[in-house]
């Protein structure tokens, strides 16, 4: 129990599509991440939240839209996706150091085929 | 290149040890961490090393880092087949929440 849960695990949809993948962390953390994870290329950093706020969005189209309601819960909105974005997405916590320690905890991933 | 490389794979006998390399580029980074993830399943943090240090150890794994060549390198002693999956490098360039930069990973495997 890595104290990160995500759901669905698996999700196959199509593309006019609209769904949604959640995250939820236990550990008190107040820093938020979504990741994606294909085949070829390292983890990409998608989105950061720090305190509820958006820090981070590393030029991600449009039809990923993130939601952090609260430092608990963490959304990735999916709409009109495309084939290559098939794709492990994984959701990270952790505390906003003030040393640069990042210690980031990772949860299970959510499987996304878009067909 | 890469922000962050490392070899794809790399197979060892069960008992021995592994060493699994990686180089960075940020010389700015504060530290470097070792993820691993095994099949079907999330990035584990097993260690992290600050970047003012050499040498970490805890009990089977060895991190060792060559700040001057932006060198690090993963351990594990006495090799077993539960240590079968992907290591990722990672480093965090300090300052802002700007999350990690990992590598592509390295996968580990045993061979009997």
């Amino acid at each position: 129990e890595t104290g990160v849960t995500q759901t669905p695990r698996h999700l196959v949809m199509g593309m006019t599509n609209k769904k949604s993948l959640k995250c939820e962390q236990h550990l008190g953390h107040n820093a938020m991440y979504w990741y994606k994870q294909s085949a070829k290329k390292p983890l990409e950093l998608m989105f950061v939240y720090s305190l509820e706020e958006r820090v981070e969005n590393n030029s991600v189209p449009s039809r990923f839209s993130p939601e952090c309601p609260n430092s608990s819960h963490l959304f990735l909105h999916l709409h009109t996706l495309q084939p290559e974005d098939s794709a492990l997405y994984l959701c990270a916590s952790s505390q906003t150091p003030g040393t640069g320690l990042w210690e980031q905890y990772f949860g299970p991933g959510t499987r996304l085929t878009v067909t | 290149g890469e922000d962050v490389e490392q070899s794809l794979f790399l197979s060892v006998r069960e008992g021995d040890s592994s060493v699994i390399n990686c180089t960075y580029t940020d010389s700015s980074s504060t530290y470097l961490y070792w993820y691993k993830q095994e099949p079907g399943a999330g990035l584990q943090l097993l260690t992290y090393i600050f970047s003012n240090m050499d040498m970490k150890q805890d009990q089977r794994l060895t991190v060792l880092l060559n700040k001057k060549d932006k060198h690090l390198s993963l351990r594990i002693a006495d090799t077993q087949t539960g240590d079968s999956a992907i290591y990722f490098c990672a480093e965090s360039k300090g300052g802002g929440a700007d999350g990690l930069t990992f590598g592509k990973g390295t996968h580990l495997i045993i061979q009997p």
